[in-house]
């Protein structure tokens, strides 16, 4: 079974400032890990994603994200934030062996301030 | 463009009123799916579609039907709507059903049932 947990439903920094947004999953087989972004009124779109070959992985925008198994983690970061990242973001998880049925977080909405 | 389009982007219905709402890439994508978006959820997978004629239940399906007659097109369809059907519905493709494929997410449909 898989499951995720978006550790905070609301992250606010300040333009210019680092961007953490946490994600914790539970897999039973290999995971595959995406970030979604979503931003208002708009469908969502990739960020970044791992599928088991560098742990840490460059996405669009700046951003990425950091596969640690010990941990069970795929934060998501970005070294300095910007107004236009305000937007919901999502965490997804997939796993190989079981039904083909993407795991979404509840979101994390990102607030930046000037 | 490569795209997938959702018709009607908002709609405000009765309770009862059976209705439908479309769903279009042209991608040539082999999977796509149906979810729902209500607030502090994220989004859960209504249906999903393997491929043509071949479709399957994802996590919240009842009150709802698909069906996949061609590869392009994947209808959502509300025979009874309730009020409780009231959220936010995103259409998605995929190349393939593989857990390591990104979607590609319509714009949405804004669905009111009063």
């Amino acid at each position: 079974a898989q499951s995720v947990t978006q550790l905070d439903s609301h992250v606010s920094v300040s333009e210019g400032t680092p961007v953490l947004l946490r994600c914790n999953y539970s897999s039973s087989y290999s995971p595959s890990l995406f970030w979604y972004v979503q931003h208002p009124n708009k469908g969502l779109q990739l960020l970044l994603k791992y599928t088991s070959a560098a742990t840490l992985v460059k996405g669009i925008n700046g951003f990425e994200a950091e596969f640690k198994k010990s941990e069970t983690s795929f934060h998501l970061t970005k070294p300095s934030a910007h107004m236009s990242d305000a937007a919901e973001y999502f965490c997804v998880v997939s796993e190989s062996g079981g039904s083909y049925i993407p795991t979404f977080g509840r979101g994390t909405s990102l607030i930046v301030h000037p | 463009e490569a795209q997938v389009t959702q018709n009607p982007r908002y709609l405000i219905t009765v309770t009862g009123k059976k209705l439908t709402v479309t769903c279009s890439q042209n991608m040539n994508h082999e999977y796509m799916s149906w979810y729902r978006q209500d607030p502090g959820l994220g989004l859960r997978q209504i249906y999903y579609s393997m491929n043509v004629e071949v479709t399957d239940k994802g996590d919240v399906p009842e009150g709802y039907k698909v069906s996949r007659k061609e590869k392009r097109n994947f209808p959502l369809i509300l025979e009874s709507p309730s009020p409780n059907q009231t959220s936010l519905y995103f259409c998605a493709s995929s190349p393939r059903a593989r857990v390591e494929n990104e979607q590609f997410f319509g714009p949405g449909t804004r669905l009111t049932v009063l």
